[in-house]
């Protein structure tokens, strides 16, 4: 069954190092893109991507890049982490094609990550 | 300015009775489209259901339906005869025409079903 997968499940790290969090979807999907979740805030998006290549900044983009080298990935690197950066971080999918308005996102069973 | 508000941060509901989980959303666009997840205590976003602005119709799914009403812009989550298992955060969601691959998700509620 195609699925989404994000790995680490949970990860800790010490404020200034580099994070790289991986989403690795096998719906062969165009669009992708990573959240946030804070308490208070709901999901927030950081970066979504619609193709190989292409990647775009959302509502939370500083202190984040991603890059889109194949269909199936999109890294999230935390580029030096800060406390603030600790949060639940989504992954999710969608098809792309129909560009339909109910085109809905599946999402990966995300990351928490937690800046020391 | 805020998108889409959740103003139930909690809410509890007897099993076996109907619940409302109320969202309002903000936007001039004609054509967007409005969603509601679940996700449990493990973690995971499980889609619900699904509401266009052109749809004539109420969305149903099984025990869910979305009480759309669109001159109020208000896209409330009705559980019908809640289970142990509807324990679990709502997020309301909304995807606008112009920009539709980008979605704004609300705050949430927390729903607790009591036995």
């Amino acid at each position: 069954d195609a699925e989404i997968t994000q790995s680490p499940r949970h990860k800790i790290t010490e404020t200034g190092r580099q994070v790289t969090l991986a989403c690795h979807q096998t719906w062969n999907h165009n669009n992708m893109f990573w959240y946030r979740q804070d308490l208070g805030h709901g999901l927030r998006l950081i970066h979504y991507s619609y193709g190989v290549q292409d990647t775009n900044k959302g509502e939370v983009s500083d202190g984040y890049s991603v890059s889109r080298s194949n269909t199936e990935d999109l890294p999230l690197t935390l580029e030096s982490a800060a406390s603030s950066q600790t949060s639940v971080y989504f992954c999710a999918s969608s098809d792309g094609t129909s560009g339909s308005l109910r085109e809905t996102q599946y999402f990966g069973p995300g990351t928490r990550l937690l800046v020391l | 300015a805020q998108k889409i508000t959740q103003t139930q941060p909690g809410m509890f509901v007897q099993e076996k009775e109907a619940v409302t989980l109320d969202c309002t959303y903000d936007t001039s666009d004609q054509s967007y489209g409005l969603f509601w997840y679940k996700q449990p205590s493990s973690g995971e976003m499980i889609f619900l259901i699904y509401q266009g602005s052109y749809d004539e119709q109420n969305a149903t799914e099984g025990r869910y339906s979305l009480n759309f009403q669109k001159a109020r812009k208000s896209a409330n989550l009705v559980i019908s005869a809640s289970q142990l298992g509807d324990s679990a955060m709502y997020f309301c969601a909304m995807r606008e025409g112009d920009n539709n691959n980008d979605m704004r998700f609300g705050a949430g509620t927390r729903l607790t079903v009591k036995p």
